[in-house]
């Protein structure tokens, strides 16, 4: 079965600092990564996702991930981050291939970005 | 991807009560599913809603609780039933496209009980 463990429930930042938000999963198989990003009360959102291809995938807000097959990580990276940054992120896992679709998630980490 | 509309967006509901949150996706979509997610934790999957035939619930859900349905490819309802205030959750509906890896969801609804 496939497990997500983001390590930090919570990553306070100063505005226009760096961060990285951690993710680990685990599975047998191999699978697809995603990040998702819920504002405060709202639904969740896209950042980003991983299928095959180059291990670096990028946001249109600046942010990125990198797949680490060997570590099994996806760890979520923004150079300088805003106040609006502030939310709650979730990394997700899905098995590849096979009957199982179902999207796995951490338990989150909430970024606050203070000024 | 995806646009999907879930209704209602919130209710407060009696204990004792059901109630029937619709999922309605403007494309036709091969998998749809049911999430919940208690305050102030992560999402947790309820089931699968296959069109056609019984949802596949995740452990720890049953059909009697949690009732699905999914007539046709672009709709789906999930059912709460004989609710407690422990079902105090937001429901978030979220559908996998045809050809595409990604997973949207719908903006969930948040649901009280009283």
């Amino acid at each position: 079965a496939q497990s997500v463990t983001q390590l930090d429930s919570q990553v306070p930042v100063f505005e226009e600092a760096p961060v990285e938000l951690r993710c680990n999963y685990s599975s047998s198989v191999s699978v697809y990564l995603f990040w998702y990003v819920q504002y405060p009360n709202q639904g969740l959102q896209l950042l980003l996702k991983y299928l095959s291809g180059s291990t670096l995938v990028e946001s249109i807000n600046g942010f990125e991930a990198e797949f680490n097959k060997s570590q099994t990580s996806f760890h979520l990276r923004k150079p300088s981050v805003h106040i609006s940054d502030t939310a709650e992120y979730f990394c997700a896992v899905s098995e590849y291939g096979g009957s199982n679709y179902k999207l796995t998630f951490g338990k989150g980490t909430l970024l606050t970005v203070n000024p | 991807s995806a646009v999907i509309s879930q209704k209602p967006s919130r209710d407060i509901c009696q204990r004792g009560t059901s109630l029937t949150i619709q999922c309605q996706v403007d494309s036709q979509v091969t998998m749809m599913f049911w999430y919940r997610q208690q305050p102030g934790q992560s999402l947790t999957l309820i089931a699968t809603a296959n069109q056609g035939s019984e949802a596949t619930y995740e452990s720890g859900f049953v059909i009697d609780k949690f009732p699905i349905s999914r007539p046709n490819l672009t709709f789906s309802t999930l059912t709460v039933s004989n609710m407690s205030p422990e079902d105090s959750s937001i429901y978030l509906c979220s559908v996998r496209g045809i050809g595409d890896y990604g997973y949207t969801f719908g903006s969930g609804t948040r649901l009280t009980v009283v």
